[in-house]
């Protein structure tokens, strides 16, 4: 099976700009979970979703959201974008209870 | 709430020999499972081994193993012949359900930086 992809791998944006990440989980995985890591804060959780619906979310400001498709794909948005943000976002695609991890995109907030 | 302890920030081990990465883990649960995660420089996290707590035998996964202590709430992680390919950053997680529809609940810990020497 194709493992997790993640597009794109790397983006640099401006303050104030908005960004969407996508995320194509692996076949047959109805779970996608999104994570920032940086080097200060470690792996922080931001949302997960199964079905197209979000089951369980992280402690992040609204101006993260995400969305999943029918077909299991998902994207995450971030809006009004702040140079705290800049970090490596990770999607995680979810069978039964073990994750699967994509390469993740890099963000730059300048 | 859980949580989950790595108080090793760095290790270095020189190449073949074993090294044992420490993960402690607090929670009243009885039933959730327990994952070694390692994130190489290319930065993909890749599963390493999984621990189901309803399990009393230790995991291995080829030079990889755990040593599953329930009672004591640790998860550690014994590397054998070490290779310089295990240089990464290891991640021990906790995972539980949080209700009977699908919905899990993931915990990493802070992560455990190892080098490998050659």
């Amino acid at each position: 099976k194709a493992g997790v992809t993640q597009t794109p791998r790397y983006l640099i944006k401006t303050r104030g700009q908005q960004v969407t990440l996508s995320c194509s989980p692996i076949s047959g995985h109805r779970s996608v979970s999104w994570y920032q890591q940086t080097p200060g804060q470690g792996l922080q959780f931001l949302f997960e979703y199964f079905s197209e619906t979000q089951r369980n979310k992280g402690n992040f400001p609204g101006r993260f959201s995400g969305r999943q498709f029918s077909n299991s794909r998902s994207e995450m948005n971030v809006s009004t974008l702040e140079l705290g943000d800049s970090a490596l976002y990770l999607c995680a695609s979810r069978g039964f209870y073990e994750q699967y991890f994509g390469p993740g995109t890099r963000l730059t907030v300048t | 709430a859980q949580t989950v302890t790595q108080s090793q920030p760095e290790m270095s081990v020189q190449e073949a020999e074993t090294v044992t990465l420490s993960c402690t883990y607090d929670t009243s649960e009885n039933n959730y499972y327990l994952f070694w995660y390692k994130q190489p420089p290319s930065r993909q996290m890749i599963l390493v081994i999984r621990q189901e707590a309803y399990k009393q035998q230790n995991a291995t996964e080829n030079r990889f193993s755990v040593n599953f202590q329930k009672a004591a709430k640790s998860f550690s992680l014994k590397i054998s012949d070490s290779q310089l390919g295990d240089t990464a950053m290891y991640f021990c997680a906790f995972m539980k359900a949080l209700d009977s529809s699908g919905t899990y609940k993931y915990i990493f810990g802070t992560g455990t930086r190892l080098k490998v020497l050659a």
